[in-house]
C-alpha cells in the first residue's frame, strides 16, 4: 500500500534556526517524492521534487531509499517560511498524488 | 491564464441535496484531478482524467459521486444525496503530459458544508 507519514502536525522554530520537516513513505517500487506548500490564504503549490534535486527558497530534500524518507531541510528559517507543508508521493506509472497529513510550520521572530 | 479555477468557492447545502462543482484547468493542460481534503488531513485522491477519459477512480468515490470532463476542458464533480460526511474541501488540479515533470497545479478549492 502507498502511504506517506508526517509525524509532526505542528513544528515551531525561531527565525535563523535550522528546520527539518520529516516525511516517511511506504511504497513497493520506486516512487517519485514531492513537497507541497500552502501559505496562508493561498493555494497548494509544488515546492520541490526529488528528481529535480534543486534547492527552492533555501529548502532541500534528499530521498533516502534505505530509510524510506524524504525529509525537508533548511539551514536558516525565515518568517516567510511559516506555512503548511505536505509530503506526497506518486507511484510508477501512476498520476495521482498520495499526501501525508501535513506539518504546520511556524517561524517565531 | 490565471491558473486553475473552481466554482463555487463555498457551498452550504442540506443533507440529501445534490451539489455540483466545476473546475476549469489551465488551458493547455490535458490532465485533470479531483482531490478531497478534510480538516487536519492531507488531500486524498478521488479521480483523474486525461483529456475526456476518466482513467482512475478511488474507492473513496462512492456511487453517489460522479465526475465528468465532456470535452476534455472543464470538469464537473457531482455529489448526489449529500451526507454530513461529505463536508470537506474539494480540490481540482491540472497538469500537462507534454511539459517536463507533469507538475500538478492546484485550484483554490470548493469548501462544501453539509448541514
Amino acid at each position: 500500500a502507498q502511504r506517506v507519514t508526517q509525524p509532526e502536525k505542528l513544528l515551531s522554530v525561531f527565525k535563523g534556526a535550522p528546520v527539518e520537516l520529516k516525511c516517511n513513505y511506504s511504497y513497493s517500487g520506486s516512487p517519485e517524492l514531492f513537497w507541497y506548500v500552502q501559505y496562508s490564504r493561498q493555494r497548494l503549490q509544488l515546492l520541490l521534487r526529488h528528481i529535480s534535486r534543486e534547492s527552492i527558497k533555501g529548502f532541500t530534500a534528499d530521498l533516502n531509499k534505505g530509510e524510506t524518507s524524504f525529509h525537508l531541510k533548511k539551514p536558516f528559517a525565515q518568517e516567510e517560511d511559516s506555512a503548511m507543508y505536505y509530503c506526497a508521493l506518486s507511484g510508477q506509472g501512476a498520476q495521482k498524488l498520495v499526501f501525508g497529513q501535513g506539518t504546520r510550520l511556524t517561524i517565531n521572530p | 491564464d490565471t491558473g486553475v479555477s473552481q466554482d463555487p468557492r463555498h457551498k452550504i447545502t442540506k443533507r440529501g441535496q445534490n451539489v455540483t462543482f466545476r473546475c476549469d484547468p489551465i488551458s493547455e493542460h490535458n490532465r485533470l484531478y479531483w482531490y478531497r481534503q478534510t480538516l487536519g488531513q492531507g488531500p486524498e485522491f478521488l479521480t483523474y482524467f486525461q483529456n475526456e477519459a476518466q482513467l482512475e477512480k478511488s474507492r473513496l468515490l462512492s456511487d453517489r459521486f460522479s465526475a465528468e470532463r465532456p470535452k476534455g476542458s472543464f470538469s464537473t464533480l457531482e455529489i448526489q444525496r449529500t451526507e454530513q460526511g461529505d463536508s470537506a474541501m474539494y480540490l481540482c488540479a491540472s497538469s500537462s503530459i507534454r511539459r517536463a515533470g507533469d507538475e500538478q497545479y492546484f485550484g483554490p478549492g470548493t469548501r462544501l458544508t453539509v448541514t
